[in-house]
């Protein structure tokens, strides 16, 4: 069964660095997404992409965070300047249509730990 | 804030027994809802999906929507040591590409 995969599995960096976190969609699926877990909370929404282009955002993807689908294949995470708070599990999804009418499969995650 | 409500638990429930799991939203507008199963340090795994009222089986799963109450359940049936997860509740918040995730049931199955 085709599965969404994401490198690396564990990211450790310092704070103020930037990390790239990458993940391969589905290849017939259309809409991507990113989630992240603080241990212990719930999974919450970061950011969907549709057509090259941000389709929803929330407050917590501010100018720090960018996603890029720089081939037909990857889709990226960008967090320019980290913070102790960012640390968690990243999740990456994609949907074969929008999450209106189609279900989510979600990658392994990159566990993401800010020293 | 839409908002998806979900009883932490743990639920407790011996091998063999049925295991119900329930969840409210807030979104009145929305359509479309979804379990998932998280494993301790494991991402969602997906178990059902549901659009309409009523009843939709798969398996050992039946998912439950009633849309005027703004409730849906999940129930194992026959349940499995196995099936001792956190079962999160998810919910499509109307006219968007946004899930909004509940906190998550625990569940524990003993033999």
């Amino acid at each position: 069964e085709p599965e969404v995969t994401q490198t690396p599995s564990h990211q450790v960096t310092q704070m103020g660095q930037e990390v790239i976190l990458r993940c391969v969609p589905i290849s017939n699926h259309l809409y991507f997404y990113w989630y992240r877990q603080i241990l212990g909370q719930k999974v919450e929404f970061l950011v969907s992409f549709y057509n090259n282009e941000i389709s929803e955002k929330s407050e917590i993807f501010d100018d720090q965070f960018s996603v890029e689908r720089p081939d037909g294949s990857n889709f990226t995470l960008k967090i320019r300047s980290t913070k102790l708070e960012d640390s968690a599990m990243y999740f990456c999804a994609s949907s074969e249509r929008t999450a209106y009418n189609s279900p989510l499969h979600f990658g392994n995650g990159t566990r993401l730990t800010v020293t | 804030q839409k908002e998806v409500e979900q009883n932490s638990g743990p639920l407790s429930v011996p091998e063999g027994a049925i295991a119900s799991l329930n969840c409210t939203y807030s979104d009145r507008g929305s359509q479309s809802f979804f379990w998932y199963r998280q494993y301790s340090g494991k991402s969602p795994e997906l178990i059902m999906s549901i659009y309409s009222n009523g009843d939709k089986e798969d398996g050992r799963f039946t998912a439950q929507l009633n849309k005027a109450s703004q409730y849906v359940s999940l129930l194992i049936r026959d349940s499995q040591p196995s099936d001792s997860a956190t079962y999160l509740c998810a919910v499509n918040i109307q006219a968007t590409d946004k899930l909004i995730f509940g906190t998550g049931t625990r569940l524990q199955v003993f033999p």
